[in-house]
């Protein structure tokens, strides 16, 4: 079974420093991997994806994230975050196209002035 | 244009009603889910539809019943309401690419 954890429940970072949020998933074959933004009361954005390729994948917004099978990780990292960035991140881990998502429990990003 | 749209946005109600949540995509997409957010925020799969067909049914009470007219449409029905069922249900489309703004239910 797919699972996803965020170690990371609440992160505070000052505005202007970098951000990077961990997840780690657990999955048998190539995970189709995903990290999605949440603002208070709002849906979910996705910011990026991970299906094959390059390790490295841009998003928006500014944030990056990389693949590591060895770590079975997807870090998502942003270099300098804006106040705006104050919002739950949500990693998510699928099958294959079509199927279901398994989400992390969230990390809570909190920016200070 | 909203690619992905739920209404209502809020729902209160009381212990024991039915209720209805609706779920549109105008991205035509052959693949729409049900998500549920509980209190802690942590986000689940309920159901799973492509192209009108019921795919994913994960454990959830039979008192929730999805249905789909047609694949731009998946639609949430709830019965005999209890006060767990108290969550945020999100509608997506297309393996999560996209999500709907959410559906805050309160039951009371």
């Amino acid at each position: 079974a797919q699972s996803v954890t965020q170690p990371d429940i609440h992160i505070t970072v000052s505005e202007g420093a970098s951000l990077e949020l961990r997840c780690n998933y657990s999955y048998g074959a190539t995970p189709y991997l995903f990290w999605y933004v949440q603002s208070p009361g709002q849906g979910l954005q996705l910011l990026l994806k991970y299906f094959s390729g390059d390790t490295l994948v841009q998003g928006i917004k500014g944030f990056e994230a990389e693949f590591k099978r060895s770590q079975s990780s997807f870090n998502l990292r942003k270099p300098s975050v804006h106040w705006s960035d104050a919002a739950e991140y949500f990693c998510a881990v699928g099958a294959a196209a079509g199927n279901k998502l398994t989400f992390g429990g969230g990390t809570r990003v909190l920016v200070k002035p | 244009d909203t690619a992905v749209s739920q209404t209502p946005k809020y729902l209160v109600t009381q212990m024991g009603n039915d209720k209805s949540i609706k779920c549109e995509q105008n991205l035509g997409h052959d693949t729409m889910y049900w998500y549920k957010q509980d209190s802690k925020k942590f986000l689940k799969i309920m159901f799973s539809y492509n192209n009108k067909e019921l795919i994913i049914n994960e454990t959830v009470p039979n008192r929730f019943s999805p249905k789909s007219p047609d694949k731009a449409h998946l639609n949430l029905h709830i019965n005999s309401l209890e006060l767990g069922d108290s969550a945020v249900y999100f509608c997506a489309s297309n393996y999560g690419y996209t999500f709907g703004s959410g559906t805050r239910l309160t039951v009371v």
